[in-house]
Parts: structure tokens; sequence; C-alpha cells
């Protein structure tokens, strides 16, 4: 099935350092998500973005949905250790009640 | 609230035989419940939707007699992997989505080892 690319696969980063990775489609979506996964755990939801353009804040986490509906990226600023994680990006194409087509991955890890 | 538990959270079997997971949505109701399957260092990659009292919808590529979805009520779907085989040990990731909402709340997921 389709997937999304995302870069970079892996970040290797310091505490307190901001983060940023992307998300590309060959196709447009309507929707974009993005998920943090822990080791073992099922992925939570960070932040949904629902329009072209838009840039929404979840505390030190910022995402924007591109204009074209073929991108979007997340920014964490002043990473902490629980940032660890794995991000996917998700696209959905009908709000809801569509199924969600996942991203590659970003695996993040923060060096003591 | 929207809490979605997978049982068991681990299961081992033999090649050959049947396994069950249970996907249920605790305080709330779904109509629809999605099954994902994921491999280690990998993404999570939908297998079926499942609709409370019809048939599910499979994925190209997902066999629909080797993987049966039943969603009988709209708090509990299960996935059976029937006649179990090695290449089918993977991380089971169960969500379910809120009657007339828009998000899918996952669930813990369900490592399945078959040996």
């Amino acid at each position: 099935g389709q997937q999304l690319n995302q870069s970079p696969q892996s970040m290797f980063i310091q505490e307190g350092e901001d983060v940023s990775m992307n998300c590309t489609s060959s196709s447009i979506f309507n929707t974009w998500l993005w998920y943090k996964q822990d080791p073992g755990e099922g992925p939570v939801l960070l932040i949904a973005l629902y329009k072209a353009g838009e840039l929404t804040s979840n505390g030190r986490l910022t995402a924007q949905f591109g204009i074209t509906r073929k991108d979007s990226f997340l920014n964490i600023s002043a990473s902490i250790p629980s940032d660890v994680g794995i991000y996917f990006c998700a696209g959905q194409l009908i709000l809801g009640n569509e199924k969600l087509t996942f991203g590659t991955g970003t695996r993040l890890t923060i060096i003591p | 609230g929207a809490v979605v538990s997978q049982h068991p959270s681990r299961v081992i079997c033999k090649s050959g035989t049947s396994v069950k997971i249970e996907c249920r949505s605790l305080d709330f109701q779904a109509t629809t419940m999605f099954w994902y399957r994921q491999f280690p260092k990998q993404s999570l990659m939908l297998m079926a939707t499942s609709n409370e009292g019809s048939k599910a919808t499979y994925e190209q590529g997902v066999e629909k007699d080797k993987f049966l979805i039943n969603h009988a009520s709209l708090t509990l779907s299960t996935l059976t992997v029937t006649s179990a085989h090695p290449e089918d040990s993977s991380f089971y990731i169960c969500s379910a989505r809120t009657s007339g909402g828009y998000e899918q709340f996952f669930g813990p997921g369900t490592r399945l080892t078959v040996l």
C-alpha cells in the first residue's frame, strides 16, 4: 500500500535542541496527523491539521499542513528526554471516515 | 476518556494454531475499528476496516480467510489469525473511531510471536 516518506529516518540530538522532521506524499491528503509511538505501545495523536497552510501548536510541538496538501512538517522545541520515540505522520483523504496512511517514521534519540 | 484496550498484550503460539486478539473501546461506542500490522522497525500498515454489524473491508494483499475480523458490538472487534505461521509474527494494533467523531484512538497493541 501507499506510504508517506518521512525524513530524516532517525535523529540523534542533545537535550534542549530543537527538532524538525517532515513528511511528503505523491498524492493529496485533506487531513494530516502527527503521532508519537513509544516502544511496545500504540501511537498517540500529537497534532491534527485540517486545512492547507494551517499552522498548529501543542505545547512545544508545532506542525504545518503544506499548501500543496502533499506535505507536512513537525517541529519540537527544546527537546526533553520524554520526547524519545518514533514519530509518524499520517494522511487521511476523507475527514474521519477514511483510513489513515502512515509515514515511514522518524526515530528520535536524545544523547545524554 | 476515549480509551482502547487490546487483549492479550502478547501471545506466543505454535505454527498452525489460531490466535484471537480482542480490541475494546472502554468508554465510548465505536462504529468503526481499524486493524493495523507493524513489523519491527517499520510503519503501521492498515489490514482492514471493521464496521459494526457488517463485513470488514480488507486492504489489498491481506487474506480475509486468514485474518478473520468480527465486529459484533459497538465496543468490541476481534481479529483471529488462523493457521498462524512464523511470518505472521508482528505487532497488531487496533484503533477505534467514535460514532460521529473524527479521531482514531489506538490500542496498546498485541505482539504475536509464532514459533
